[in-house]
């Protein structure tokens, strides 16, 4: 059975950081190009990045640039997203996701 | 940045009607358009790739169609589970989504 699953999120204050980290198995991991996609409450599906088989290549939505990191490690299946400077606007359900699998999603709330 | 706009964002429809949601992309994405299914407070789950592959044992009512811009996701006769909200997302170029389809029934 394919599962991905997050872990990491919770609540944290403007400013900070957080590191998610995406568990896959039931698939060859290496063989899918990776991301994270983020839903504010109530509001739509936003990509924020993605990461290519190796790792070598890394892309970012423009509201993430130079504060957010993708990552993966292939031995340990896993991805990673590596979150600085957090602001308010953060504040989603953030999903692992490789088009065909996605994973049931982490909280992060950004707040004072 | 490709854009995709997505419509419409409310439909109402009956059992077995025939439903179609739409989306467009500010450019040309070729073939790369996935459609998802969301349901109330689960992760999203993928219907079509590649604007007309149905994915592994989603039921054949669900279809897609288009090329370059335009492209289609039916619903051949509409089933009470088929209540949720609906995304496109293209993959040419980075991803992009839609802004989404509620769809409930009249």
């Amino acid at each position: 059975e394919v599962q991905l699953v997050e872990s990491g999120g919770g609540l944290v204050q403007p400013g900070r950081s957080m590191k998610l980290s995406c568990a896959a198995s039931g698939f060859t991991f290496s063989d899918y190009y990776m991301a994270w996609v983020r839903q504010a409450p109530k509001k739509g599906l936003e990509w924020v990045a993605s990461i290519s088989y190796e790792g070598s290549s890394t892309y970012y939505g423009d509201s993430v640039k130079g504060r957010f990191t993708i990552s993966r490690d292939n031995a340990k299946s896993t991805l990673y997203l590596q979150m600085n400077s957090l602001r308010s606007e953060d504040t989603a359900t953030y999903y692992c996701a490789s088009r065909p699998y996605w994973g049931q999603g982490v909280m992060v709330t950004v707040s004072s | 940045d490709i854009q995709m706009t997505q419509s419409p964002s409310f439909l109402s429809a009956s059992v077995g009607d025939r439903v179609t949601i739409n989306c467009k992309a500010s450019q040309n994405i070729n073939k790369y358009l996935d459609w998802y299914q969301q349901k109330l407070g689960e992760a999203p789950k993928l219907l079509i790739y590649n604007t007309n592959s149905l994915h592994t044992g989603i039921p054949s009512r669900f279809s897609g169609s288009g090329s370059g811009t335009d492209f289609t996701l039916t619903i051949s006769s509409l089933q009470p589970e088929d209540v949720a909200t609906y995304f496109c997302l293209q993959h040419n170029s980075g991803w992009t989504f839609g802004g989404g389809t509620k769809l409930e029934l009249k």
